[in-house]
């Protein structure tokens, strides 16, 4: 069964961290994506990688950074975590080109930052 | 970039076909319809798609109206596992990208 995975499920930061989110897909996808998710808002995009080693911002990418060092893999960083980052974060890949048909995701990390 | 409107709640009795409408008035010609649906606690699943013509699959159905300013997912015998978020998306950004509304949340109710 394909799959993106989530390296945590839950995760309890303090103000100032810096925090490392890790996203794995064994898909060989070529497109990977970091997504927010806020109640009464859906997905908003943070970040999307289409190769390795290359990032474009997404609608909201403010106080985030990515890394995309090997194909399988793509990390969130939030450089100094703030309180108004405390969300659900998913990770998506996809193949070059596709359709919106042709997303998965991860089941998400919930971050809490106190 | 297309909008799309969906009631922000819904229920349905168990093993009658749910019915979820989706307004998405400024749609493009090209622009595809897509429904994704969110399980408490997992990531969005993909459903179905279409441009024009009805669609069905193993999992639902899709009408689209003849002028495309409205599409309505069919799930022909609700489960109470049907219990989640359903996203109408008609807008796919530069490179692709899925652009979310807030959905409508679905309650199959036994």
């Amino acid at each position: 069964d394909v799959k993106v995975t989530q390296s945590s499920r839950y995760l309890v930061k303090r103000t100032g961290e810096k925090v490392f989110l890790e996203c794995v897909q064994d898909m060989d996808h070529e497109n990977m994506f970091w997504y927010r998710q806020d109640p009464g808002l859906g997905l908003r995009l943070i970040y999307f990688s289409y190769d390795v080693k290359m990032k474009e911002k997404g609608d909201i990418p403010e106080g985030y950074s990515v890394s995309r060092e090997k194909k399988e893999r793509f990390s969130l960083i939030l450089e100094s975590a703030s309180t108004n980052q405390t969300s659900m974060y998913l990770c998506a890949s996809s193949l070059p080109q596709t359709g919106g048909e042709g997303y998965t995701f991860g089941s998400g990390t919930r971050l809490t930052v106190v | 970039d297309a909008k799309t409107t969906q009631p922000p709640s819904m229920d349905c009795a168990e093993g009658r076909a749910a019915n979820l409408p989706c307004n998405h008035s400024t749609i493009s010609g090209n622009e595809y319809v897509y429904w994704y649906r969110q399980i408490h606690s997992q990531g969005p699943q993909y459903i179905i798609h279409g441009l024009k013509n009805n669609e069905t699959n193993e999992m639902a159905s899709l009408i689209i109206t003849e002028d495309r300013k409205s599409s309505t997912l069919i799930l022909p015998h609700a489960t109470l596992r049907d219990t989640a978020v359903y996203y109408c998306i008609v807008r796919v950004g530069n490179n692709y990208q899925l652009i979310w509304g807030a959905g409508t949340k679905l309650i199959i109710k036994p």
